[in-house]
């Protein structure tokens, strides 16, 4: 079974740019989650898709941070214009359902802003 | 109310030994606590979880205690392995969210 894909691996922007990240669940996962990880920190989630709906997107500073998922399945994270406190791993997760037992999570997207 | 608190941040332990995390919570909601393992590079791993109704779980040189009157959860690493040198997450659920502690970092001295 597929895990979940995301790309790109790593990015490298100057603040006040724009960034998007892609990831692809496992298929058939309902749950879709981007977490925050800053370095030496745990993830923090940014929003929560069940389906193509929003559940949770209240940690997400929308004035810089969107996020869509198309379809139910793929889901796109962007970012502008970057900060430099945006330096992060972007956790990409998904789960079979809503209160699913495990999270799986990609590898992440790393994201150094300079 | 929705945090984890764990500690240590970091934790040296000699092969063979035991590694012992701990965390502490205040939402007596939570219904779930999940550890997750977390390798350089990759992303975080479910490693064992617990429900609230429990008191300790075993799955191999892995076991979660868990005192509910205190609000405390321990991963307990037996037998210690350099393989287990990683950072590990305690979390909880509420609300359908997933709230992780803030990691340790585990190095087993071979």
């Amino acid at each position: 079974e597929a895990g979940v894909a995301q790309s790109p691996r790593y990015k490298i922007i100057e603040k006040r740019q724009s960034v998007a990240f892609w990831c692809n669940p496992i298929s058939g996962h309902a749950t879709l989650y981007w977490y925050q990880q800053i370095l030496g920190q745990g993830p923090k989630l940014l929003i929560q898709f069940q389906n193509n709906g929003v559940v949770d997107d209240s940690q997400l500073p929308k004035d810089r941070f969107s996020a869509e998922r198309l379809k139910g399945v793929d889901s796109t994270l962007k970012i502008q214009p970057a900060k430099l406190e945006d330096s992060a791993v972007y956790l990409c997760a998904s789960s079979l359902v809503r209160r699913g037992n495990t999270i799986y999570f990609g590898e992440g997207s790393w994201l150094t802003v300079v | 109310q929705q945090q984890v608190k764990q500690s240590p941040q970091s934790l040296i332990v000699q092969k063979g030994g035991i590694s012992i995390i701990n965390c502490a919570y205040e939402n007596t909601a939570f219904d779930y606590f999940p550890w997750y393992q977390q390798f350089p590079g990759k992303g975080p791993a479910l490693l064992i979880a617990i429900r609230p109704d429990v008191s300790e779980k075993k799955e191999g040189r892995f076991t979660i205690s868990f005192n509910k009157s205190a609000k405390q959860f321990s991963l307990h690493i037996m037998d210690s392995q350099p393989g287990d040198s990683a950072t590990y997450f305690c979390a909880a659920r509420g609300d359908d969210k997933i709230i992780f502690g803030k990691g340790t970092r585990l190095h087993i001295l071979p």
